[in-house]
């Protein structure tokens, strides 16, 4: 069955940097492009990045913009998400969550079940 | 970026109909037909029920409905159920190729 598990997450001093992995596995992750969703403590959920299937188009959410930067292995399945300059108000469970189409704004039908980013001294 | 606007909550009993509105601009939700609903229950991940405004996913209920007018996207439960209970988020794409969510509606069974 389809699955997708996050890792990497933990706990960061503000200005520190975290890699987020996302491995997949039950689809063909070549096809499809996935997205970063995240949310902090109690909040609502908040857009981060997407990459097509093929990593050639990459969008990211204004606030992440110079600091984050997604990208994807095919041959191992894998997307990841690279993190700098974080801020406390990073602090949030990141998703990976697959589109159902290629290039993206097919809905997000399948979602990890995250990992948690703390971002505190 | 502005995060599209849901009322914060919506309360029925059960076997009513309830409908959640989601609000953008001409720049989102009122440019084209990427919107999609989400259903999450505590601690759990979200679940999409809706994309393309009207589209149902595999295995979600055909008690899920969607429309859209202008710039605001509606989710329609109908027959209304304890299960349903939970937050539901809209999304949208967007003209500067990105995506942006809702602030969240919490669904209230009474």
């Amino acid at each position: 069955q389809l699955q997708l598990v996050e890792s990497g997450g933990g706990v960061v001093q503000p200005g520190g940097s975290l890699r987020l992995s996302c491995a997949a596995s039950g689809f063909t992750f070549s096809t499809y492009g996935i997205h970063w969703v995240r949310q902090a403590p109690g909040k609502g959920l908040e857009w981060v990045a997407f990459i097509s299937y093929d990593g050639r188009n990459k969008y990211y959410a204004d606030s992440m913009k110079g600091r984050f930067t997604i990208s994807r292995d095919n041959s191992e399945n894998t997307l990841y998400l690279e993190t700098n300059s974080l801020r406390p108000d990073d602090t949030a469970v990141y998703y990976c969550a697959k589109d159902a189409g290629a290039r993206g704004g097919y809905g997000l039908d399948f979602w990890g079940q995250g990992t948690l980013v703390t971002v505190s001294s | 970026q502005s995060a599209l606007t849901q009322p914060a909550s919506v309360s029925g009993s059960p076997g009513q109909s309830i409908t959640i509105s989601c609000t953008g601009t001409s720049s989102d939700v009122g440019g084209h037909h990427y919107v999609s609903w989400y259903q999450q229950h505590p601690g759990r991940a979200p679940k999409l029920v809706l994309f393309f405004v009207t589209k149902r996913p595999s295995g979600v209920s055909s008690r899920f409905s969607g429309s859209k007018s202008g710039d605001t996207a509606s989710l329609t439960i109908s027959g209304l159920q304890a299960e349903d209970e939970a937050h539901y988020y809209c999304s949208s794409y967007t003209r500067s190729t990105s995506w942006v969510f809702g602030g969240g509606t919490k669904v209230t069974v009474l």
